[in-house]
């Protein structure tokens, strides 16, 4: 089976400009998470997406969101973007029982400049 | 914010000696786990320990939790020049779709050969 796989593994943006970034979870899997990792630092929660409803937002502003896929899939956007917002970005999926932790995808790495 | 704080921030060893990290947290948890990670990849789960649970086994891993203290501490034992990595704990927070993590900074771990 394949594990979560994110999509760009790169990116360049400039200040300003919109990104979208893509996320597989693993087959069978509903909950999809996203994290953002700034170099040095541990990850921070953005948002859950289960059965394609928001089921948690982290402390992050209006210019992040996120949607799920009948098929599980997600999305995140972010709009006008800032230097800050260079950081790996981490999508996680899990079936939500007890006992068992997430697995990661290997991020996408985005620069904004 | 982060909830988790590792201490130390970087450990050096030799190989074959044990590694001791330690995570701290602020407020009540459900499960506490703890994730590798590898130059800035993807994270891997590697154990996770409930709330009522003390003590969590697996291979050269020991994990255990003191909810009292909100603590809890990972221990590598006979260590590899392959276990260099950081490694991460996070908490917990249940809702029907999961967990929601709260990491820390996270601890770097070079092991010498």
């Amino acid at each position: 089976d394949a594990g979560v796989t994110q999509s760009p593994t790169h990116l360049i943006k400039t200040r300003g400009q919109q990104v979208t970034l893509r996320c597989s979870p693993i087959s069978g899997h509903k909950s999809v998470s996203w994290y953002q990792q700034v170099l040095g630092q541990g990850p921070q929660f953005i948002f859950q997406y289960y059965e394609k409803e928001e089921r948690g937002r982290g402390n992050f502003p209006d210019r992040f969101s996120a949607r799920q896929f009948p098929n599980y899939s997600s999305e995140l956007n972010v709009n006008a973007l800032l230097l800050g917002d260079s950081a790996l970005y981490l999508c996680a999926s899990r079936v939500p029982t007890e006992g068992d932790g997430y697995t990661f995808g290997s991020g996408t790495r985005l620069t904004v400049v | 914010s982060q909830q988790g704080e590792e201490d130390p921030q970087a450990l050096s060893i030799q190989e074959g000696e044990n590694a001791t990290m330690n995570c701290s947290y602020k407020t009540s948890i459900n499960n506490l786990q703890w994730y590798r990670q590898n130059s800035g990849r993807g994270l891997v789960h590697l154990i996770l320990i409930r709330s009522n649970e003390r003590e969590k086994h697996s291979g050269r891993l020991r994990v255990t939790l003191d909810t009292s203290k909100k603590s809890s501490s990972l221990l590598i034992t006979a260590s590899r020049a392959a276990d260099t990595a950081s490694y991460f704990c996070a908490t917990g927070r249940s809702n029907n779709a999961g967990n929601m993590l709260t990491f820390g900074g996270g601890t770097r771990l070079m092991v010498k050969p």
